[in-house]
């Protein structure tokens, strides 16, 4: 069965500073890997996905993550973080030939002044 | 377009009453998902919808919980009786997908704060 870790539950880290928020996943079949970000009181917003192609994809706001099949991982990441991007971080999977995304626990990320 | 609605916002009610959750989907979109976020299972895939026809209820929880759609632009989510373990945030999501297989953006509500004393 595919999973999706996060082992991280929460990451502090001050302003201005670099993160990297870990994800891994299980899967004997091809996936499809996404970050989404929920902020305060707010449902969960896409902020990248990996479907094929590069396997380092951005979003707009700064944050990265890459593809790495041999290690099985999607990591995101943001050279220099912003008091706004205080935020709860989920990484999700699909399986090739499914519908359902199954998401992981979730990192908290809290920006410090 | 506003995003997916959802109604109320917060919820508290005792133990044993029903309690009726509301959303209404981005316009156009045709598959429907219902979530809870708690914080000892996380996010958690409740039912899924596709064209208004439940295609997978296996995440509800027991016969307590009923979702319905009867047409593209609402559903709802029923617990009846309620307990306090239902306590969590419920949320909506839709994507534009006509079919079982996609790797659509979900488009989330912001959630219904459901508190069962």
């Amino acid at each position: 069965a595919q999973s999706v870790t996060q082992l991280d539950s929460q990451v502090p880290v001050f302003e201005e500073a670099p993160v990297e928020l870990r994800c891994n996943y299980s899967s004997s079949v091809s996936v499809y890997l996404f970050w989404y970000v929920q902020y305060p009181n707010q449902g969960l917003q896409l902020l990248l996905k990996y479907l094929s192609g590069s396997t380092l994809v951005e979003s707009i706001n700064g944050f990265e993550a890459e593809f790495n099949k041999s290690q099985t991982s999607f990591h995101l990441r943001k050279p220099s973080v912003h008091i706004s991007d205080t935020a709860e971080y989920f990484c999700a999977v699909i399986n090739s030939g499914t519908y359902k995304y199954i998401f992981g626990t979730g990192t908290r990320l809290k920006v410090l002044a | 377009d506003a995003g997916v609605i959802q109604s109320p916002r917060h919820e508290v009610t005792e133990m044993g009453q029903e309690v009726t959750l509301r959303c209404k989907p981005i316009s156009g979109h045709n598959s429907l998902f219902w979530y809870r976020q708690t914080m000892m299972r996380g996010l958690e895939l409740l039912i899924y919808f596709n064209n208004n026809v439940p295609i997978d209820d296996s995440g509800m929880p027991e016969d307590r919980f009923s979702a319905k759609m009867p047409n593209a632009s609402f559903s709802t989510l029923k617990i009846q009786p309620s307990e306090p373990r239902d306590s969590a945030v419920y949320f909506c999501a839709s994507t534009p997908s006509r079919g079982s297989f996609s790797t659509d953006t979900q488009y989330f509500g912001p959630g219904t704060r459901l508190t069962v004393l």
